[in-house]
């Protein structure tokens, strides 16, 4: 099984930009591995930001974005605000069978 | 709108089974699959399988093949997650999620196991 990996933690300032990464130890991650972005708070279930590696929901604040970036998915928050600190998980999809980072910790201070 | 409520907290012995379910609501149930996830304290997400509501297909992952099954409930719009054989290690919230493009998470159910 493949795994996948995220920073553990990053920081940001407010107002700030900041780049979250996902590798996938197979290769190169695609839109085929349809990329999911999650944000997970304290004590609360996690929800949805980003679904096939770009979308967005319709209240998922536009300051968040996915993309594909040198063979990694990748999240980017581009003017932070105090409520994002957070865990983010990716996930991706390997033939049906879905696989979660780790999780990176953001703090935003 | 769309809505999951999963069942309450649950206290189990090693050795013995557990079963969650998780309500739908908001939507046609048949049209989307179901993924469950868990969480043990502390750590990450989890994904152990997703089933299909609209034939009952299944695809669970690696780990707990043997373990576990996924059903459903189309007349109440209901889905199940059923693990054997707990351990120690698999106290941990689990979710369930609508899957389709968007996920939709149920609240989450603390499943413990203890002697």
């Amino acid at each position: 099984q493949a795994v996948v990996t995220q920073e553990p933690s990053l920081t940001v300032s407010p107002g700030g930009t900041v780049t979250l990464t996902c590798v996938s130890s197979s290769g190169a991650v695609t839109s085929g591995h349809s990329p999911y972005w999650f944000q997970q708070k304290p004590g609360q279930a996690p929800t949805t930001l980003i679904y096939d590696t770009s979308y967005q929901h319709s209240w998922t604040p536009a300051r968040f974005s996915g993309s594909l970036w040198g063979g990694k998915a990748a999240l980017t928050l581009s003017g932070a605000q105090p409520e994002d600190e957070a865990e983010y998980y990716c996930c991706l999809s390997y033939s049906g069978a879905r696989v979660f980072g780790g999780g990176t910790k953001l703090t935003v201070l | 709108q769309v809505q999951l409520v999963q069942s309450g907290a649950e206290v189990k012995k090693p050795g013995a089974s557990v079963k969650v379910s998780c309500k739908a609501s908001g939507y046609i149930f048949t049209s989307y699959g179901i993924n469950w996830v868990r969480q043990a304290p502390g750590q990450g997400l989890e994904w152990m399988g997703w089933i299909s509501t609209y034939n009952d297909d299944t695809n669970y992952a690696q780990k707990l093949q043997g373990r576990v099954t996924m059903t459903t409930d189309t007349s109440t719009s209901t889905a199940y997650m059923e693990l054997l054989s707990l351990r120690f290690d698999d106290t941990a919230v689990y979710f369930c999620a609508r899957d389709g493009s968007y996920w939709d998470w149920g609240q989450g159910t603390l499943v413990t196991v203890s002697s």
